[in-house]
């Protein structure tokens, strides 16, 4: 079964609306979590690793203010995509590993957001 | 030149036949190595790692050349449930936090 979830899985929003995207782990407490971003054709593209009581950090060339992560649980994390553009439309896939070491990242199923 | 690059294919095979990916780094102090599997439309999920003496899961082998910075995946009789695109990943540092994708390749079975 799954061990990361994501919600929700489509959303299609109008230009300038700001967009939340939950990730949950179902069954482990994750203190870090990792929020990719991939477009068409393209590979998996790190945005930001989200801590958990702390403050998320962030890839080059990824702006902080306009994807706000939010970890305020262990089993937690928050994407919000703030003023979405069309440009913005791409596929968000967050992961997060089991604890004790394992390097095995755990996706989500992935959400798809078009904006118009 | 990409981090990670791979052959994008597709690569179109009949149901049985003996397939091989490559792949290849441009980051010499990547540490580990990993091979994920993506549906249409799905997310990752991992197939195997990928170790410096080469390991197999079934029908399935990888190998490691670090002097060379390439990782292959080989898959052996390949079923129609196959199909898929297949990501090398490699990261960079000890906490394997940093995982870096290669743009897939993709692998059609057909019967």
């Amino acid at each position: 079964g799954a061990v990361v979830s994501q919600h929700p899985s489509w959303v299609i929003c109008k230009s300038g609306t700001s967009v939340k995207i939950e990730c949950r782990s179902l069954d482990f407490q994750a203190t870090t979590m990792f929020w990719y971003r991939q477009f068409p054709k393209q590979s998996l593209m790190l945005m930001a690793t989200s801590n958990e009581g702390s403050k998320a950090t962030y890839e080059q060339g990824v702006e902080k203010d306009k994807f706000l992560i939010n970890h305020a649980s262990l089993t937690l994390s928050t994407l919000t995509v703030t003023s979405a553009h069309p440009e913005d439309s791409s596929f968000y896939i967050c992961s997060a590993r089991r604890p004790g070491g394992s390097r095995e990242l755990f996706f989500g199923e992935g959400s798809r957001l078009t904006v118009l | 030149r990409k981090e990670v690059e791979q052959d994008p294919g597709p690569f179109n095979v009949p149901e049985g036949a003996t397939v091989a990916f490559n792949c290849t780094y441009s980051n010499s102090a990547s540490q580990s190595f990993f091979w994920y599997r993506q549906d249409c439309r799905k997310e990752p999920k991992l197939l195997m790692s990928v170790y410096s003496s080469g390991n197999e899961d079934g029908r399935f082998t990888a190998q490691l050349n670090r002097a060379s910075q390439y990782i292959s995946l080989l898959i052996r009789d390949s079923k129609l449930s196959d199909s898929a695109t297949y990501l090398c990943v490699v990261t960079h540092n000890q906490a394997g936090t940093a995982l870096i994708f290669g743009k897939g390749t993709t692998l059609s079975v057909s019967s």
